[in-house]
């Protein structure tokens, strides 16, 4: 139990579907976020919010829309999604993000499949 | 493009021997993390060693920082079938990881 909570932990979906992931921390962190990691290639860094604000988005398709409430959840919705966007999707959280970030903790992680 | 680059891509040892693996990064950095993660779970957080200190302990993992050389490596000693799993590190300054280096213990 790492203090970062992930729902669902399986997700089949075709590619009409619209559906989303959530992520919740209870560590009081102010910084969260998104991974994806796909087989064979390296984890891939998608968004970061700090402080509620999003201050990282690399280059993400739109069909990938994050959301962050507040400090302690963290959304990802999805919409449209091709086969290469099967996944597992990580989550994370730490003090703070952008330099001198300490210790992320992770999720268990979201598995999709998109047929 | 990431900043924390591991090698080798894959080790494969025998119980009770040590594992060696290497982190090279770009940019300065305030502090350089190690991960592992098990297939298919979240990444876990082993150590972090700031860019003062050269040398960090914890239990059977020793971790070095050259900051000159812009590389760390990370020592687990004694290892163990449980010690199976993906390493990655990661510096403080993007939180980016590499393609991570695939341990895999044999009994």
């Amino acid at each position: 139990e790492t203090g970062v909570t992930q729902t669902p932990r399986h997700l089949v979906m075709g590619m009409t579907n619209k559906k989303s992931l959530k992520c919740e921390q209870h560590l009081g962190h102010n910084a969260m976020y998104w991974y994806k990691q796909s087989a064979k290639k390296p984890l891939e860094l998608m968004f970061v919010y700090n402080f509620k604000e999003q201050t990282e988005n690399n280059s993400v398709p739109s069909r990938f829309s994050p959301e962050c409430p507040n400090s302690s959840h963290l959304f990802l919705h999805l919409h449209t999604l091709q086969p290469e966007d099967s996944a597992l999707y990580l989550c994370a959280s730490s003090q703070v993000a952008g330099g001198r970030t300490g210790e992320l903790f992770f999720g268990e992680g979201s598995r999709l499949t998109v047929l | 493009s990431q900043q924390g680059e591991e090698d080798p891509q894959a080790l494969s040892i025998q119980e009770g021997e040590n594992a060696t693996m290497n982190c090279s990064y770009k940019t300065s950095i305030n502090n350089l993390q190690w991960y592992r993660q098990n297939s298919g779970r979240g990444l876990v957080h082993l150590i972090l060693i700031r860019s003062n200190e050269r040398e960090k302990h914890s239990g059977r993992l020793r971790v070095t920082l050259d900051t000159s050389k812009k590389s760390s490596s990370l020592l687990i000693t004694a290892s163990r079938a449980a010690d199976t799993a993906s390493y990655f590190c990661a510096t403080d300054n993007d939180m980016r990881f590499g393609a991570g280096t695939r341990l895999t213990v044999k009994p």
